[in-house]
């Protein structure tokens, strides 16, 4: 099936820095990639759709502001968490669709983002 | 709008043993449904999917679900639990290009 890169795996950073987490599709074109965050024990909660060439579509009750989107090609989409804070700790997960809509989603494999 | 409901956040059942993951879903418009297994610190893989035609749908690893308008429902199954199934397991369903997860189950496998 097709694959989707996300990177890095894990991260540790400090309260109040940025960070960027990346998610590619490598053997395919995403018009559109989905970001998710999983908190423990929890489901995957949708939190923004990344549309190529256009501004990301954010779920409600996610900070636009917090977690800044950009989609620039067809097969990269980066998630930025700005001015992190503990709570923002979490697995970010990203996934792809190539086209239609009964074709099933790529996820990647996650990012752990501990902040401290 | 879409969503789903996994009925019961954690399954024990013993190896060999059928095991049974429930899902009922709320759409406005005719259904995508899918069923995807995530393992400890990774992403999601899918186990299977329903679109269009045969509502009794054939996945990966023995899984299966069967799509039952009648009752919203997409509940998987496996006749024979293994070990390895040991997972943590995810009703979705398609709201445009996204997927709207379930919470989640848990399935424990004893021997």
């Amino acid at each position: 099936g097709a694959v989707v890169s996300q990177h890095p795996s894990r991260v540790i950073c400090k309260s109040g820095t940025s960070v960027k987490i990346e998610c590619r599709s490598l053997d395919f074109q995403a018009t559109t990639m989905f970001w998710y965050r999983q908190f423990p024990k929890k489901s995957l909660m949708l939190m923004a759709t990344s549309n190529e060439g256009s501004k990301a579509t954010y779920e409600q009750g996610v900070e636009k502001d917090k977690f800044l989107i950009n989609h620039a090609s067809l097969t990269l989409s980066t998630l930025t968490v700005t001015s992190a804070h503990p709570e923002d700790s979490s697995f970010y997960i990203c996934s792809a669709r190539p086209d239609e809509m009964n074709t099933e989603a790529f996820f990647g494999q996650g990012t752990r983002l501990t902040v401290v | 709008a879409q969503s789903v409901t996994q009925l019961g956040s954690h399954v024990s059942v013993s190896e060999g043993a059928l095991v049974l993951l429930r899902c009922n879903y709320s759409s406005s418009v005719p259904p995508y449904l899918f069923w995807y297994v995530q393992y400890p610190n990774q992403g999601l893989q899918l186990l299977l999917k329903y679109t269009t035609g045969a509502t009794l749908v054939k996945g990966i690893n023995g899984f299966e679900a069967e799509f039952k308008k009648s009752e919203t429902s997409f509940h998987l199954t496996k006749p024979s639990a293994h070990m390895s199934d040991a997972a943590e397991y995810f009703c979705a369903v398609s709201r445009g290009t996204a997927l709207i997860f379930g919470k989640g189950t848990t399935l424990s496998v004893s021997s």
